[in-house]
């Protein structure tokens, strides 16, 4: 069974700039999220899908952060335009459904802002 | 007060040592999880348990739910075992993942 995919690995961009990162969760899994990991810390959610449904974006900025799952399949999450603080690693996870199933994560995208 | 709780925060032990890492919470949940990350790696999904016990292979993870405690084991430590050991819960009123800090394990062989 394949993973979770995500790509690109890395990106290194200038601040201000836009950046776009794309998930494909494990087929069949209904509910997909979007984590930040600053070096350091813990996964912190910014937004959670239910097929093509948002459930939670409350930590998600909003000005400058957005995430859509048009066919509730894969997923992409912009930032337009970056900040220094974004720099961090990009976690997307999915799992088979919302009831405090395991989730399965993806590699993730290290993304550096300069 | 942070709703999980991980202690150690770091620890470095000798191979062949047995591993103790503790997560206590202080939310309802449905779930509690272990998750391990190695560095620049991404994050993989040790248990996912809501009583008693489980083990796989090495690791063994425990829960007792009236204490809100949760222990994982790892028996005959390998420095491969070297990792970011992180416990999270799932709430049982909209089963989102709250997060531990994590536990930096280092194991020298």
């Amino acid at each position: 069974e394949a993973g979770v995919a995500q790509s690109p690995r890395y990106k290194i961009i200038e601040k201000r700039q836009s950046v776009a990162f794309w998930c494909n969760p494990i087929s069949g899994h209904a509910t997909l999220y979007w984590y930040q990991q600053i070096l350091g810390q813990g996964p912190k959610l910014l937004i959670q899908f239910q097929n093509n449904g948002v459930v939670d974006d409350s930590q998600l900025p909003k000005d400058r952060f957005s995430a859509e799952r048009l066919k509730g399949v894969d997923s992409t999450l912009k930032i337009q335009p970056a900040k220094l603080e974004d720099s961090a690693v990009y976690l997307c996870a999915s799992s088979f459904s919302l009831a405090g199933n395991e989730q399965f994560f993806g590699p993730g995208t290290r993304l550096t802002v300069l | 007060k942070n709703e999980v709780e991980q202690s150690p925060q770091n620890l470095t032990a000798q191979e062949g040592e047995f591993i103790t890492i503790n997560c206590s919470y202080s939310v309802g949940i449905s779930a509690l999880h272990w998750l391990q990350q190695h560095p620049g790696g991404g994050i993989v999904s040790l248990f996912m348990l809501s009583s008693g016990k489980k083990k796989h292979g090495r690791l063994i993870a425990t829960i007792n739910i009236q204490e809100k405690h949760s222990s994982l084991h790892i028996t005959a430590s390998h420095p491969r075992d070297s990792a970011v050991y992180i416990c999270a819960v799932s709430l049982d009123s909209n089963y989102q993942l709250i997060w531990g800090a994590g536990t930096k394990l280092i194991i020298k062989p």
